[in-house]
């Protein structure tokens, strides 16, 4: 049991380049969630999902899109990375809300992406 | 939407000693308020939660208080020791059917000192 993967762990870009980052969770969790983390600023949500085909924006989505075609992965993209999309992505996800502890989120360990 | 604010940025106790963080959100319809521990370079893990229905909550050297009326809620670390020295997170969510969006405070810098 996994849990909450990463992919990739870190990656450096060019101003307007595209790169996706993957999560993929073994939990059978139907939310997903993808979060950024900045200094002095705490953990904000881009995107989440509810359920496998559904997407909503969160408090930061401008400049990302996500897509989530199976239920165990969420994908995180960037059309055209902008050096202010530096940060510490966090991908969480958890249980729906029927399940008992639902609302409590598990992390993957983050991918750090530098747009240089 | 919500806003939830956390003080202090920094704490700097000795081993032993208490350890105190608070926050306060903004929607009083938040109904979920979970405290997360990040050690440097890795990932947040959730250490406690509480709820909207229950005013206290505690586990071992840790407890967590709310206090609905003022919309505050504070994270109480009893007895610190140096491994306890990580950034804390707090958050607050209306939990629903429609997922568990945390709105995260802008952490604090706890440093236990020997």
């Amino acid at each position: 049991n996994a849990g909450v993967t990463q992919t990739p762990k870190f990656r450096v870009l060019k101003t307007g380049q595209s790169m996706t980052l993957l999560c993929a969770q073994d939990m059978n969790h139907e939310y997903m969630y993808w979060y950024r983390q900045d200094p002095g600023m705490g953990l904000r949500l881009i995107h989440y999902s509810v359920g496998e085909g559904t997407t909503a924006k969160g408090e930061v989505p401008d400049g990302y899109n996500v897509s989530r075609l199976k239920k165990q992965n969420f994908l995180l993209g960037l059309e055209s990375a902008a050096p202010s999309q530096t940060s510490v992505y966090f991908c969480a996800s958890s249980y729906g809300v029927r399940y008992s502890g639902a609302n409590v989120l598990t992390f993957g360990a983050g991918s750090r992406l530098t747009v240089l | 939407g919500e806003n939830v604010e956390q003080h202090p940025s920094t704490l700097s106790v000795q081993e032993g000693d208490s350890a105190v963080i608070k926050c306060t959100y903004s929607d009083s319809a938040s109904n979920y308020f979970p405290w997360y521990k990040q050690e440097l370079g890795k990932r947040p893990q959730l250490i406690i939660d509480i709820r909207s229905n229950v005013g206290e909550k505690k586990d071992q050297r840790i407890a967590v208080t709310l206090n609905k009326t003022a919309k505050h809620f504070s994270l109480h670390i009893t007895e610190t020791q140096p491994e306890d020295s990580a950034v804390y997170f707090c958050a607050a969510s209306l939990f629903t059917g429609g997922g568990n969006k945390l709105t995260f405070g802008t952490g604090t810098q706890l440093k236990v000192e020997l």
